[in-house]
């Protein structure tokens, strides 16, 4: 069976330093991995994401993320983070039968 | 503008009623889905429709129904048998998985329902 973990419920940077959210996953076969994103009281909006193609996967707004099959791990980074980058991040495994199972969350928060 | 829209946007029932949320999308996909978003958890899926006039059950869909009558539309109605109704809702869509396609899933901005 997939599953996903997010090692951190919450993340504190200071805006302008680097940002990493963390996410290890589990699955029998090659998965299928995304982010999204959610501002407060709205909808997800896609991140990135990773399809057995490029293991350092480009995605919007400055975010990338790593597929390291070694380390089961999918870890979400940004160079240096702005106060608009404040949000809900969820890390998200595709199952084999096309479901989308979410982890828990991490919420990040930027100070000045 | 494509896109999927959710309304209302926050929604108050009475114990006892049904409520009907509204999803609709103009992406063309086949398929749609419907998510419960608790705080501080990740979301759950309650029904989802690859095709025009059939639905399957999700992990939560106890005190829910759907419909997909249309292929841009999938409302859910949250009867007065689901114990915990409130919480923020949310409707995706996506190409049909499976198909070679990217399937990747788009959401809609949400409603939040709150039971008084």
């Amino acid at each position: 069976a997939q599953s996903v973990t997010q090692l951190d419920s919450h993340v504190s940077v200071s805006e302008g330093t680097p940002v990493l959210l963390r996410c290890n996953y589990s699955s029998s076969y090659s998965p299928s991995l995304f982010w999204y994103v959610q501002h407060p009281n709205k909808g997800l909006q896609l991140l990135l994401k990773y399809t057995s193609a490029a293991t350092l996967v480009k995605g919007i707004n400055g975010f990338e993320a790593e597929f390291k099959k070694s380390e089961t791990s999918f870890h979400l980074t940004k160079p240096s983070a702005h106060m608009s980058d404040a949000a809900e991040y969820f890390c998200v495994v595709k199952s084999n039968t096309g479901k989308l199972i979410f982890g828990q969350g991490t919420t990040l928060q930027v100070k000045p | 503008d494509g896109g999927i829209t959710q309304s209302p946007k926050y929604l108050f029932r009475k114990e006892g009623q049904n409520v009907t949320l509204s999803c609709e999308q103009n992406l063309n996909h086949d398929a749609m889905y419907w998510y419960r978003q608790d705080p501080g958890q990740g979301l759950r899926l309650i029904y989802y429709s690859q095709i025009v006039n059939d639905f399957q059950k999700g992990d939560i869909a106890e005190g829910y129904s759907v419909s997909r009558e249309k292929k841009e539309s999938f409302p859910l109605t949250v009867t007065s048998a689901q114990k915990n109704p409130t919480a923020f809702y949310l409707c995706a869509s996506s190409i049909v998985p499976g198909q070679g396609y990217t399937d990747t899933q788009y959401f809609g901005p949400g409603t939040r329902l709150t039971v008084l």
